[in-house]
């Protein structure tokens, strides 16, 4: 089974409305960190957001919120007021356990196409 | 600003050649990564290490090895390069459990 999903390949939205990129996760340990990543046509791969298992709020970044659902599993990227340079891959990944070296563990990536 | 460097952004090599990537950060960080990434599957990880000298397995550690002797270098290395490496390699580093920062990608064409 996957341990992160994200369900949608690709998504086309108009500028400035809001985008919710879905992620779900797969997982039995209780601590546990979200990350969504960003990844442009130039390739590198930008940090976004964190959201750790036992955070009781949901994380805020600027325009990027996290909608962290716990029972369902589910880690939602939102992102208010689109703009062009939005336009990218973007990934969620979980790192499992408490273990700073452990690796992260990637869904497939929603590609998102910003248009004016 | 964390500095993740990597030796190469594109790199043509033949079958059978041994492949050296280099990746060296600046921040000082215990933990580094190696993942590759492919159309289709995302970032899959190969190796990471949390100190010198060490080192564990991802998930596709096959047809890989690595080194780390100093804190700031951690090298991936394909001993006989074949085909179906022919990818997108990223390293990255992280303090701890905190976000992993990333280098630019080496893009490597085995022929």
């Amino acid at each position: 089974a996957q341990k992160i999903t994200q369900t949608q390949p690709g998504m086309f939205v108009q500028e400035k409305e809001a985008v919710t990129l879905d992620c779900t996760y797969d997982t039995s340990d209780q601590s546990y960190g979200l990350f969504w990543y960003k990844q442009p046509s130039s390739g590198e791969m930008i940090f976004l957001i964190y959201q750790g298992s036992y955070d009781e709020q949901n994380a805020t970044e600027g325009r990027y919120s996290l909608n962290f659902q716990k029972a369902r599993k589910s880690a939602n990227l939102v992102i208010s007021a689109s703009q062009l340079g939005d336009s990218a891959m973007y990934f969620c990944a979980m790192r499992e356990g408490d273990g700073g070296a452990d690796g992260l563990t990637f869904g497939k990536g929603t590609h998102l196409i910003i248009q004016p | 600003d964390v500095k993740v460097t990597q030796s190469s952004r594109y790199l043509v090599k033949r079958t059978g050649e041994k492949v050296f990537l280099e990746c060296v950060q600046d921040m000082d960080h215990e933990n580094m990564f190696w993942y590759r990434q492919d159309p289709g599957l995302g970032l899959r990880l190969i190796y990471f290490s949390y100190d010198v000298k060490m080192k564990e397995k991802g998930d596709i550690p096959e047809g890989y090895s690595v080194s780390r002797e100093k804190k700031e270098r951690f090298s991936l290395i394909l001993e006989s390069a074949s085909t179906n490496q022919t990818s997108m390699y990223l390293c990255a580093s992280s303090l701890r459990h905190n976000e992993q920062f990333f280098g630019p990608g080496t893009r490597l064409t085995v022929l």
